[in-house]
């Protein structure tokens, strides 16, 4: 069974940058797994930020970038804003029609 | 614009059934595969179940094969997602999605589906 990995949590400062990551808990991630990244705020419906490992969805910033990084999938996000302060979940294709989530990252902002 | 409205959910008992509708407009429909995902109340996203353009392939997590199972009508643009035996753990929202590269391009808002006696 394919597990997906996030941190938990993670906390950055007003205008820092911080890199989330998406993994395999056997494995490495590749642009194989087309990876993709999805920003959720409490009682809303997730927004997708990036698909297919770097490309950005219509009307998102530049602030948030996608990447693969050793042997993850990553999101950056640069100049953090109050407003990013979200829930923030990767998913990976694994073949078959099927997609696995990761359990999403917590993003503080503070 | 690219809209997904999803409709249908409520309350059911377990063991019960439950059909779930997905309007879309602003896409060429029948060109995209769609999907299906659900979060629990105060958990994480779950892939459920995709479909193809012409409906030659389906998809499913091991949890809901056998009880539910997705459609298309690309007529009426819509999507939907019968489901059957309903259990406890299936209690949650239901968010309709178009694909892109193996992922999720453009969300619904969502129909929360409770199961309980």
């Amino acid at each position: 069974q394919t597990v997906v990995t996030q941190e938990s949590s993670f906390s950055v400062s007003p205008g820092g940058t911080v890199t989330l990551t998406c993994g395999l808990s056997s494995g490495s991630v590749s642009t194989n797994y087309y990876p993709s990244w999805y920003q959720q705020t409490p009682g809303q419906a997730p927004r997708t930020l990036i698909y297919n490992t770097n490309s950005r969805s219509s009307g998102v910033p530049d602030r948030f970038s996608g990447s693969i990084v050793g042997n993850k999938a990553a999101l950056t996000i640069t100049g953090a804003q109050a407003d990013d302060e979200s829930d923030y979940f990767c998913v990976l294709y694994v073949g078959s029609g099927a997609w696995v989530f990761g359990g999403g990252t917590k993003l503080t902002v503070l | 614009e690219v809209q997904v409205t999803e409709s249908g959910g409520g309350l059911v008992q377990p063991g019960g059934s439950l059909r779930l509708s997905c309007a879309t407009s602003g896409f060429n429909f029948r060109s995209y595969w769609m999907t299906w995902v659900r979060q629990a109340p105060g958990k994480g996203l779950e892939w459920v179940a995709n479909i193809n353009q012409d409906e030659s392939d389906k998809y499913y997590v091991d949890s809901v094969k056998g009880r539910f199972t997705v459609s298309r009508d690309n007529a009426k643009n819509s999507l939907y997602l019968q489901m059957s035996s309903l259990r406890v753990e299936d209690t949650a929202v239901y968010y309709c999605v178009r694909d892109c590269f193996g992922g999720a391009s453009h969300w619904g808002q969502g129909t929360l589906v409770t199961v309980s006696s």
